[in-house]
């Protein structure tokens, strides 16, 4: 079935990238998305990518696509503080009904 | 801000009662999905609702059901509750009905902390 893994968190320093790991199951999913969640907040799309592209890049955010390995990866230039929170990978299911989320990496941004 | 709302932030109840939740989604959103987000978790999906018909459930047990209204409004109801229900449960619209080859952005609230003693 669908699955989503990603490690469980990630400590940086203010100023340094932040690369945060993916993984998925379904080959056959056609968008994937990143989503942020800050604390007592619902989550916030961050950006997606469609599966017949490699690389995203919006602003600060760079998604990369290894759709062999199924690996997907999100890097954060100059990570602020403003940038912890806990971040999700996620696919959408075979019927295109639901999102499947990962259980999310947790930033951790010290000054 | 999403244009989602849910209420009440928090509840607590106790085991064996009866729960409502509501959603108030984005004017024009005729999809609504309901997800549950147990501590430490990502979200897993409910079901969801396109034009009041449920269109699609994840892997929860018949006491979970809802409702969505024409004036963009839905609840989740959850019968008989037990401790593990304990999580925050976020409401999501989105304009058209999901397909998976489709691009359709989900538009969360910052969801309804339930709490089961």
């Amino acid at each position: 079935g669908e699955d989503v893994e990603q490690s469980l968190f990630l400590s940086v320093r203010e100023g340094d990238s932040s690369v945060i790991n993916c993984t998925y199951t379904d080959s056959s999913s056609t968008y994937l998305y990143w989503y942020k969640q800050e604390p007592g907040a619902g989550l916030q799309l961050l950006t997606y990518i469609f599966s017949n592209m490699d690389m995203k890049q919006d602003q600060r955010l760079t998604v990369l696509l290894n759709k062999k390995d199924k690996h997907l990866s999100l890097r954060i230039a100059d990570t602020q503080t403003g940038d912890s929170a806990i971040y999700f990978c996620a696919e959408r299911n075979q019927a295109g009904t639901a999102l499947i989320f990962g259980k999310g990496t947790t930033l951790s941004v010290s000054s | 801000e999403t244009g989602v709302t849910q209420s009440p932030t928090h509840l607590i109840k106790t085991r064996g009662q009866q729960v409502t939740l509501r959603c108030s989604s984005q004017s024009g959103h005729n999809t609504v999905s309901w997800y549950q987000q147990a501590l430490g978790q990502g979200p897993q999906f409910i079901f969801q609702y396109y034009r009041e018909e449920e269109n699609g459930r994840g892997n929860f047990p018949p006491r979970f059901s809802g409702l969505q209204f024409p004036n963009y409004s839905s609840e989740l109801n959850v019968n008989a509750l037990e401790l593990d229900d304990s999580a925050l449960y976020l409401c999501a619209s989105s304009p058209g009905r999901g397909q998976s080859y489709s691009n359709e952005k989900l538009f969360f609230g910052s969801g309804t902390q339930l709490s089961v003693l």
